[in-house]
């Protein structure tokens, strides 16, 4: 069984720049969630996918947007990077069940953005 | 809106020992779950145990095991035999609601095991 998987692990950027972060899901998963986590603090939930659309986002403006292919891999791409956006970002894979331990998230190892 | 709360920054333990990570949610959601993660300094978020609200017995999964108290909403992660590996922050989250994926997440407990 394949684990998620994320690239770049390590991003330089300056501000105003573009960035595109890549997931792949874990076999057998169909859903996709990204989350930023600043230094310190707990991950924040961006937005998830669900058959190539978004399905719940957090409170992040709209620069933030993803996509989801048809092999349930994901993007997430940034526009106009600020200082703040410098944080870890982190994919997380699901199966789409109603209930349960089910609804668990397996998260890849993430990309470290910085934006000087 | 749901809402953890993580109130030790950071813990120390002996090898060997056990130890318990405090955890208290918000919710107004009737169906809930309760997720306890693991991230190195590597920064991979590690999944360890998962307790649904309408669960009648508390979650174990090896050395881990959730205490969950539904009347004080507390949802506390005991590891066992502490090991020198199990030095990480330690994270509680939730998700709930019908249809809802999102988890919420706390700040963390810096767990550091001593030799």
């Amino acid at each position: 069984e394949t684990g998620v998987t994320q690239s770049p692990t390590h991003l330089i950027k300056t501000r105003g720049q573009q960035v595109t972060l890549r997931c792949s899901s874990q076999s057998g998963h169909n859903t996709v969630s990204w989350y930023q986590q600043a230094l310190g603090q707990g991950p924040q939930f961006i937005f998830q996918y669900y058959r190539e659309e978004e399905n719940g986002r957090g409170n992040f403006p709209p620069r933030f947007s993803g996509l989801q292919f048809p092999n349930y891999s994901s993007e997430l791409n940034v526009n106009a990077l600020e200082l703040d956006d410098s944080a870890l970002y982190l994919c997380a894979s699901s199966l789409r069940v109603a209930s349960g331990r089910g609804k668990t998230q397996y998260f890849g190892p993430g990309t470290r953005l910085l934006v000087l | 809106a749901q809402k953890i709360t993580q109130t030790q920054p950071g813990m120390f333990v002996q090898e060997k020992e056990a130890v318990t990570l405090d955890c208290t949610y918000d919710t107004s959601d009737p169906s809930y779950g309760l997720f306890w993660y693991k991230q190195p300094s590597s920064g991979e978020m590690i999944f360890l145990i998962y307790q649904g609200s309408y669960d009648q017995q508390n979650a174990t999964e090896g050395r881990y095991s959730l205490n969950f108290q539904k009347a004080r909403k507390s949802a506390n992660l005991v590891i066992s035999a502490s090991q020198l590996g199990d030095s990480a922050m330690y994270f509680c989250a939730m998700n709930g609601g019908a249809g809802s994926y999102q988890l919420t997440f706390g700040k963390g407990t810096k767990l550091s095991v001593i030799p």
